[in-house]
């Protein structure tokens, strides 16, 4: 089994501050992507790498692809209230059929 | 329905019963896929359906756990004799499958499970 550690763990921050979410692994993935899980819901997409080296920014957020595909990273820049949630990061193996999990980073933006 | 439902959204059981838990994915999604979550905590991989493939059981945590798919459709996991530990939210998710794809995976609300 693949395995994913991601930290920081828990994270609190004040809006308006910039964070960055690490993602790492030591074997290769096909792709990885980024969910967000808010309370009582399942996860939801937010981005898909394939490419290492791959940079991809959703409004605020830009992800990256380590060069290895062995890492990813999630920076969010001026954080809101609203980017409170789960972040999960999930690496899909080189058969590319299982989507393996990390632990997630459990994000808080206070007003 | 537009998205994976699950059923039931919430169960509370008494330990050493016997619980059955359902998904329902998107139609026309030939991938699903069960996961278990703890408080918190990521997901823990447990099967893995593809079309009429043997599927992936190298995630259940025992053998009291099974779970089937029938006609490519509904799913349905099984947990015998439950124990406390397995208290917890189990997800059920779906996707397009195509060979090294990147599809993405829509979840369901998921199953809380209680053992008393």
């Amino acid at each position: 089994t693949q395995l994913l550690e991601q930290s920081p763990q828990f994270l609190s921050i004040q809006e308006g501050e910039n964070l960055t979410v690490y993602c790492n692994s030591s074997s290769v993935f096909s792709s990885l992507q980024w969910y967000r899980q808010e309370p009582g819901e399942g996860p939801v997409l937010l981005v898909t790498v394939v490419t290492g080296g791959e940079v991809k920014k959703l409004k605020r957020l830009t992800f990256q692809f380590g060069d290895a595909r062995k890492d990813s990273s999630l920076h969010i820049t001026a954080a809101q209230t609203g980017d409170t949630g789960l972040y999960l990061c999930a690496g899909r193996e080189t058969s590319g059929s299982r989507l393996t999990f990390g632990e997630g980073t459990q994000l808080t933006v206070n007003p | 329905g537009a998205g994976v439902s699950q059923s039931p959204s919430n169960k509370v059981t008494e330990k050493g019963k016997d619980v059955e838990l359902r998904c329902d994915p998107i139609s026309g999604h030939t991938a699903l896929y069960w996961y278990r979550q703890s408080l918190g905590q990521g997901l823990e991989f447990l099967i893995y359906f593809q079309g009429n493939s043997a599927p992936d059981k190298s995630g259940l945590p025992s053998d009291r756990f099974s779970a089937e798919r029938t006609g490519g459709s509904v799913s349905t996991l099984t947990i015998q004799r439950t124990q406390q530990e397995d208290s917890a939210v189990y997800l059920c998710a779906s996707s397009l499958y195509r060979r090294m794809s990147t599809g993405e995976l829509f979840f369901g609300e998921g199953s809380r499970l209680t053992v008393l």
